[in-house]
């Protein structure tokens, strides 16, 4: 079935470590995003790509980056400059085709910072 | 800055009970607001509102946008336990579309 796929579900990482969260999609969606949620606060779009090779901030991007080297996926760095990395990761896509703005997303990775 | 607020931001309810939940939006070259659920993970879509579709239903649930006042309201009727959940407003707007904007939530919880 397609769909979005975000690996690991659960990550720990030590404060002063890179980590990277992986988001993989076979919707053949042109544009993915990548939210984070924080209780209370709903979702604030950290990073988004219209398409290959091309990406922009969103409301959040410090302490984070991402590439887009393939349509299907959209890997998302969780940098030691991140001052509040704990949080719960969704990657999202969607296509101009449908119009709707509506967006298609993955089961989530939760990251906590020890 | 595009701004989407919804209130309450939590709600405890009996089952059978009716809700409304809302959402205003301040947002620059509206398309269109959309409705999610997030029950543990992935939200899942509702209903998208636009200038041109303004009322929505769907079995016990229903939307409506109110273009004047710049807010939408999701009514739930005869709730049952399986309604708890996050319910996300998210508003679309410019030119990059599948953009959004998300309120808060409002978290609703449905006791038996």
């Amino acid at each position: 079935d397609g769909g979005i796929t975000q690996s690991p579900k659960y990550l720990f990482r030590k404060e002063g470590q890179n980590v990277t969260l992986s988001c993989e999609q076979n919707l053949n969606h042109d544009a993915m995003y990548w939210y984070r949620q924080d209780p209370g606060q709903g979702l604030r779009l950290i990073y988004y790509s219209q398409i290959v090779n091309d990406f922009q901030k969103g409301d959040i991007a410090e302490g984070y980056s991402v590439s887009r080297e393939k349509k299907e996926s959209f890997p998302l760095t969780v940098t030691s400059a991140q001052k509040n990395p704990t949080a719960f990761y969704l990657c999202a896509s969607s296509t101009p085709g449908l119009n709707t703005g509506e967006l298609f997303f993955g089961e989530g990775s939760r990251l906590t910072v020890l | 800055e595009d701004k989407v607020v919804q209130s309450p931001l939590s709600l405890v309810v009996h089952e059978g009970d009716t809700v409304t939940l809302n959402c205003s939006y301040e947002v620059t070259n509206f398309r269109s607001l959309l409705w999610y659920k997030q029950e543990k993970k992935a939200p899942t879509f509702l209903f998208m509102l636009t200038s041109s579709g303004i009322e929505k239903k769907s079995g016990r649930l229903s939307s409506i946008l109110d273009k004047k006042e710049l807010s939408s309201i999701l009514n739930i009727t005869a709730t049952q336990t399986g309604d708890s959940a996050i319910y996300l407003c998210a508003c679309s707007g410019g030119t990059s579309y599948g953009k959004l904007t998300f309120g808060q939530g409002t978290i609703l919880t449905v006791h038996p």
